[in-house]
């Protein structure tokens, strides 16, 4: 069964990092999303894309994030200059073409120290 | 805004014992309701997507129904495998297309025991 898939699971930095999370979409999906969880709380979209550009952004996602889709098969979350508060995990998500039903990846836990 | 509310926060049945979960939306314009399950360090797992008052969806032993202000959950008795935290989510038309996000509820935390 297709699956979206995420990595690393788990990512460690330092305050002021720049990190890199990875996703591979379902491969026939043209709809992708980012959301994070804060531990103990709930699941925050962030943003949305699609046809190469982004379609939705929450007010969470600022100047210090970004994504992008280098390739047929990646897509990327980027925050420039991590934060304490960043800590949390981060889902991707993709959809088919009715662009409906969001599966999502396992997640990265990114601890920011 | 878009609003969820689940409730109970956390529930504990025994096995075999019937229950339901409850969600409330407010939306401006329902693109779908959809109900997750999602496990300790997991993402989360789709269940069921509902698009319109009075539209139920079966699977197992649990059962999704729709109203124009609330969503239920029905598991039929239940068995330790069932135990997750359920998480329920709208999509509102705002796009225009289908890369709408969705806002979630807390959950509702689910312990089936023996």
């Amino acid at each position: 069964e297709p699956e979206v898939t995420q990595t690393p699971s788990h990512q460690v930095t330092q305050m002021g990092q720049e990190v890199i999370l990875r996703c591979v979409p379902i491969s026939n999906h043209l709809y992708f999303y980012w959301y994070r969880q804060i531990l103990g709380q709930k699941v925050e979209f962030l943003v949305s894309f699609y046809n190469n550009e982004i379609s939705e952004k929450s007010e969470i996602f600022d100047d210090q994030f970004s994504v992008e889709r280098p390739d047929g098969s990646n897509f990327t979350l980027k925050i420039r200059s991590t934060k304490l508060e960043d800590s949390a995990m981060y889902f991707c998500a993709s959809s088919g073409p009715g662009g409906n039903i969001q599966y999502f990846g396992a997640g990265t836990r990114l601890s920011v120290l | 805004e878009d609003q969820v509310t689940q409730s109970p926060e956390a529930l504990r049945l025994q096995e075999g014992e019937s229950s339901s979960l409850n969600c409330s939306y407010t939306v401006s314009g329902l693109r779908g309701l959809f109900w997750y399950r999602q496990d300790p360090g997991k993402g989360p797992e789709f269940l069921f997507t509902l698009y319109s008052a009075g539209e139920e969806k079966e699977k197992e032993r649990l059962k999704a129904t729709l109203t124009k202000k609330e969503s239920f959950l029905h598991i039929t008795a239940p068995k330790p495998e069932d135990s997750a935290t359920y998480l329920c989510a709208v999509q509102a038309r705002r796009t225009g297309g289908g890369a709408d996000g969705l806002t979630f509820g807390k959950g509702t935390h689910l312990i089936i025991q023996p």
